[in-house]
């Protein structure tokens, strides 16, 4: 158990929606991460928060936003949703940058 | 933009032997490495990592070698064990901007 909590584990929805996953991070750890997985292919980083403030972005749409609130879970909205959004969506947390990244099971998000 | 790059999808080893998996990068920026382990339907976990001042960081039945002028990272198991068989990703970190790797899955044969 990495104490990093993702909900929910499995979202089936239709194109042009939009959906939120949610992340606790382990306890104590400042930063959150979020990363797609497309199928068989790496980990795509989308965007870090540290301490409720965004610190860097990577691959991320503009249709996807994220936030950190002041509890430090973290939320990865998703909008205007189309059949190349479906994958998984992991999130990580970490106590300081350059340290481990813990991991959560991921959300599987798939797109009718 | 692939700055993290495992050119081998897949590596079967027989039990008790070494396993190798390696990793190439570009950004010669990166100061940490990592490699996780991913088994079906959970996230990757922290295996082993390596700061960008050694070239060698043992644990274990785990050592990742680091090559800085060659840009190469390898994981070394020895000797292999069947509950070693998931996919493994390396990563790299600029001050926290990781990049991963698309993976290795690895079989170890009883």
């Amino acid at each position: 158990d990495s104490g990093v909590t993702q909900t929910p584990k499995h979202l089936i929805t239709a194109t042009g929606q939009r959906v939120t996953l949610r992340c606790s991070p382990r306890s104590g750890d400042l930063s959150v991460y979020w990363y797609q997985q497309s199928l068989d292919q790496g980990l795509q980083f989308l965007i870090q928060y540290y301490n409720g403030e965004e610190r860097a972005k990577g691959n991320i749409l503009e249709r996807f936003s994220a936030q950190q609130f002041p509890d430090l879970h973290s939320e990865l909205n998703l909008s205007s949703l189309e059949l190349g959004d479906s994958a998984l969506y992991f999130c990580a947390s970490s106590d300081s940058e350059n340290q481990p990244q813990h991991f959560g099971d991921g959300t599987r998000l798939s797109i009718l | 933009d692939q700055q993290v790059k495992q050119n081998s999808p897949s590596l079967s080893v027989q039990e008790g032997r070494i396993s190798i998996l390696n990793c190439d990068y570009t950004n010669s920026m990166f100061d940490y490495f990592l490699w996780y382990k991913k088994y079906p339907a959970e996230g990757p976990t922290f295996l082993i990592s390596i700061s960008s001042i050694k070239d060698k960081n043992e644990d274990g039945r785990f050592t990742v070698f680091l090559n800085k002028s060659a840009k190469h990272l390898s994981l070394h198991i020895v000797p292999s064990q069947p509950g070693d068989s998931a996919v493994y990703f390396c990563a790299a970190s600029e001050y926290g901007d990781m990049r991963f790797g698309a993976g290795t899955r690895l079989t170890v044969k009883p």
